[in-house]
């Protein structure tokens, strides 16, 4: 069991708003821990989506955003897109949660 | 920034292996470094972390006293030496480069990833 709860699985019709949490703690994201946020396309290694709660990185489609609060964090991907099916996953510290596959119906 | 890893194979319960990581593209010694890994089908695990000078290091618990990080800035490249290896190390093991030369738990991040060693242990 993660420390970072994330839900297993989310699904969202193109162009729809899908949002993914990451559940905490004090000791983690509420002790004011950065929250990032990877995307793991299928047998590919991960890649920073998310850094710094909010930050994109350069390459990063704007349709992703990040936001935290208290203990938690969340990932909101509007306006989905087929390519965007991968695993994603959260990190604050030395922890990952336990990833969310996103399924694009 | 590229990271490429090497090293994975197959090892016995109980046996030694060491992973490299070739970095080239960003200045080495400018970034702590990381060892991420990735059990068949599960998610991913942070394993040890080392500073930009090679002199602050980390380790998850469940590698702690078996797994050795270090690096030579000189060949910009990465090592982690793994002992006592079990049945529960098998992974996709990952390099991954930190923002900073120092290591701040609250700003801990992996920017770059490489592809990726298989490691399986096995008898």
């Amino acid at each position: 069991q993660s420390v970072l709860t994330q839900p297993p699985s989310v699904s969202g019709a193109p162009g729809q708003r899908v949002t993914i949490s990451c559940t905490g703690s004090s000791s983690n994201i509420g002790a004011d821990y950065d929250v990032n946020w990877y995307q793991q396309l299928p047998g590919a290694a991960p890649k920073l989506l998310i850094f710094a709660n909010n930050g994109r990185p350069s390459g990063a489609p704007d349709r992703f955003s990040g936001s935290k609060f208290g203990t938690s964090a969340s990932l909101t991907i509007t306006g989905l897109q087929p390519e965007d099916e991968a695993d994603y996953y959260c990190q604050s510290g030395w922890v990952f949660g336990g990833g969310t596959k996103l399924t694009v119906l | 920034v590229q990271l490429v890893e090497s090293g994975g194979g197959l090892v016995q319960p109980g046996g030694s292996l060491r992973l490299s990581c070739a970095a080239s593209g960003f200045t080495f010694s400018f970034s702590a470094m990381s060892w991420v890994r990735q059990a068949p089908g599960k998610g991913l695990e942070w394993v040890s972390v080392i500073s930009g000078d090679g002199g602050t290091t980390y380790y998850a618990d469940s590698v702690k006293g078996r797994f050795t990080i270090s690096r030579d800035n000189s060949k910009n490249t990465l090592y982690v030496q793994m002992n006592s290896l079990t049945v529960a190390d098998t992974a996709v093991y990952y390099c991954a480069q930190n923002p900073d030369q120092g290591i701040s738990a609250r700003r801990f991040r992996f920017d770059s990833w490489g592809h990726g060693t298989l490691v399986s242990v096995s008898s």
